[in-house]
């Protein structure tokens, strides 16, 4: 599982409150990722990260941020949850397979689930 | 637009026999395909990740195929087993390897 842990795995959580998901990864991976999976839709981009304060928005970045000030954590943030967010959410690394540079695999999270009542 | 398309979107397949799904892609410039599978409740873990220059790549009875030239891939699975019932998801990347694009998905559910 390449070290990946998220937290909290499950939450449920009322429209317009903040809400913060965290990625902690053990083996100092410089890429980090978040994306949503919702059904119908393949895994969805929202923001990721290429190194500590360096992060860019993914296809559907609208309503979160994304924090991350040591290499090993990546916060997603919903600074005012709705309900078009309940979703599940997966964090991945990427690392290189060893062959070439740019062979990267992704190593996800076990997902939070997050409902927006 | 840079797109990823999988069918069947779900089959159901008996123990023991064998299965392909497909992928179609847009995503350009093409870096690599791989597929993952992704058990419920899990997050997807990688099979195989293929190049432009590899047409056929196989980890143990899962073998995938690539023709970079009419952006198709497949994944075959052979003699299948109960505990290949999973999502299987293909996934391209484009530029150095660091943006990837998802397909939605086949799952697959093998009975006895």
């Amino acid at each position: 599982d390449a070290g990946i842990t998220q937290s909290p795995r499950h939450k449920v959580t009322e429209t317009g409150t903040p809400v913060t998901l965290r990625c902690h990864q053990t083996e100092n991976h410089r890429y980090m990722y978040w994306y949503r999976q919702d059904p119908g839709h393949g895994l969805r981009l929202i923001h990721y990260s290429y190194g500590v304060k360096d992060t860019d928005k993914g296809e559907v970045s609208d309503g979160y941020s994304v924090s991350r000030s040591k290499t090993e954590d990546f916060l997603l943030t919903l600074e005012s949850a709705t309900s078009s967010q309940t979703s599940v959410y997966f964090c991945a690394i990427s690392r290189t397979s060893g062959r070439e540079a740019w062979e990267n695999i992704q190593y996800f999270g076990a997902g939070t689930r997050l409902s927006v009542l | 637009k840079n797109q990823v398309e999988q069918s069947p979107q779900s089959l159901i397949i008996l123990e023991g026999k064998n299965c392909t799904l497909q992928c179609n892609y847009t995503v350009s410039p093409f870096s690599n395909l791989r597929w993952y599978k992704q058990d419920t409740g899990r997050g997807p873990v990688s099979l195989t990740i293929m190049t432009f220059s590899e047409n056929t790549k196989s980890n143990g009875r899962y073998t995938a195929t690539l023709d970079a030239d009419t952006k198709q891939s497949s994944l075959h699975i052979t003699a299948s087993q109960l505990s290949d019932s999973a999502s299987y998801i293909c996934v391209v990347s484009r530029d150095t390897g660091n943006q990837f694009y998802f397909g939605t998905g086949t799952s697959l559910t093998v009975i006895p």
